[in-house]
Order: structure tokens, then sequence, then C-alpha cells
């Protein structure tokens, strides 16, 4: 049974990098792909992008230019690096397993943007 | 960006009760769609993948159906653990995108 569990700081300051992990057990991080969705306060779900199997990845070009997603195999982790932090970045941020079709997900960790 | 189109956004529905959400694609996704259940604090588990295949271990009382740009999920009989709020999502083009979540009370 695949479990994700998400951790990280859980407040940054504006302008600052916002850095988060994702610990993976019951499957490999090199045999699958893995995504980062967030959820503002009162918004939707944004899908922010994916590592894939060969450690390529794709992101929601809404973001482009401040997200990276990597992975470290032999922590069985990936993690999430999000630069230039603004308030408008404050949300519930999940991991997951799977490029397009998010399944199973991590609980989320809330992410505050604050001085 | 495919957009798509939840409803309706909230509804309030008895124990027993059928429950019904539609979501429209603003273009053709084939059948690339998935229903999320989120409950706060707890991850949020996908129901239904490919509009209408549930996912192993989720009730038969939830169902999906649909192709094209129109979606509808069910629940046949509502229970006090399926209170949530409900996200249709199309997995057909990147970037994957969500509807804005019917939250059932």
């Amino acid at each position: 049974q695949v479990q994700l569990q998400e951790s990280g700081p859980g407040v940054v300051k504006p302008s600052e990098t916002l850095f988060l992990t994702c610990s993976v057990s019951g499957n490999s991080v090199a045999s699958d792909y893995w995504s980062w969705i967030r959820q503002s306060p009162g918004k939707g779900l944004e899908w922010i992008g994916y590592i894939s199997l060969t450690g390529n990845a794709n992101y929601n070009p809404s973001l482009w230019g401040r997200v990276t997603i990597s992975r470290d195999t032999s922590q069985n982790q990936f993690s999430l690096k999000l630069t230039s932090v603004t308030p408008a970045d404050t949300a519930v941020y999940y991991c997951a397993r799977g490029k397009a079709t998010p399944g199973p997900w991590g609980q989320g960790t809330l992410v505050r943007v604050s001085s | 960006d495919i957009h798509m189109t939840q409803s309706p956004s909230s509804l309030s529905a008895s124990i027993g009760d059928r429950v019904t959400i539609t979501c429209q694609a603003s273009q053709g996704i084939v059948s690339s769609l998935n229903w999320h259940q989120v409950k706060p604090g707890k991850a949020p588990k996908i129901i239904i993948s490919g509009a209408s295949h549930l996912e192993p271990g989720v009730p038969s009382r939830f169902s999906g159906r649909g192709g094209g740009t129109h979606f509808t999920f069910t629940i046949s009989s509502l229970q006090p653990e399926d209170i949530a709020t409900y996200y249709c999502q199309q997995s057909d083009n990147l970037p994957p995108t969500f509807g804005g979540g019917t939250r059932v009370e």
C-alpha cells in the first residue's frame, strides 16, 4: 500500500524559497510518476507539476521559472522548490502518486507566506 | 488550459438521498475524467478514474458516467462518511485541471 507524507516549514517569508519533501513508502520513486498539487485558502486545487520515473519534470506554466521538482532515490523521496514566494503561494501543499491522475495523495501540509 | 465547470458548488442532502454532481469540460476530453473526495485534515482520495472506473475499495454507491465534455458523479444513497467536497479533474491535457468543487453537506 503506497503512502505519502509531506514535510517542511509551516511559514516562509515573502521573496524566500519554499522547500517541501514528500516521503514515499510502499513504492519506489524511481518506478512511477509523482506530483505536487496545492489548494489556496478558499480556492480550488491547482496542479503544480510532476517528476517522471526517469527523473524528468513537467510544470504548470503558471509557475514556470519558479518551480523545481526533484527526487532522491536513496531516501525514496521527492521534493518541491518554489522560489520568490508571495502571500498568494499560501496553500495546503499535497504530494501524490501519478502524472495526471493523482492517487493516492498525502495528507497535505499548510504553508503560510508571511513576514 | 482546459477549464472544468462543476455544479452545484454546494448542496444539502439527507442520509439516504441520491446525490448527483455535474462537470463540464471546455473542450472534449474523451473519458479522461477523475473524481476526488476531499475532507478537512485528511488525505484526498481518488474515487473514480476514467470517467466511470471505481477505484479499488470504494463503495459501489459511488458511480460516474459521461464522455466528451459532459460528466456526472452520483452517490446513490448518501452516508454520513460521504460528507466532503468533491472535485472533478481532467487528465487528458497538461496541465491537469480541477473543477471548483462541490461541497456536500
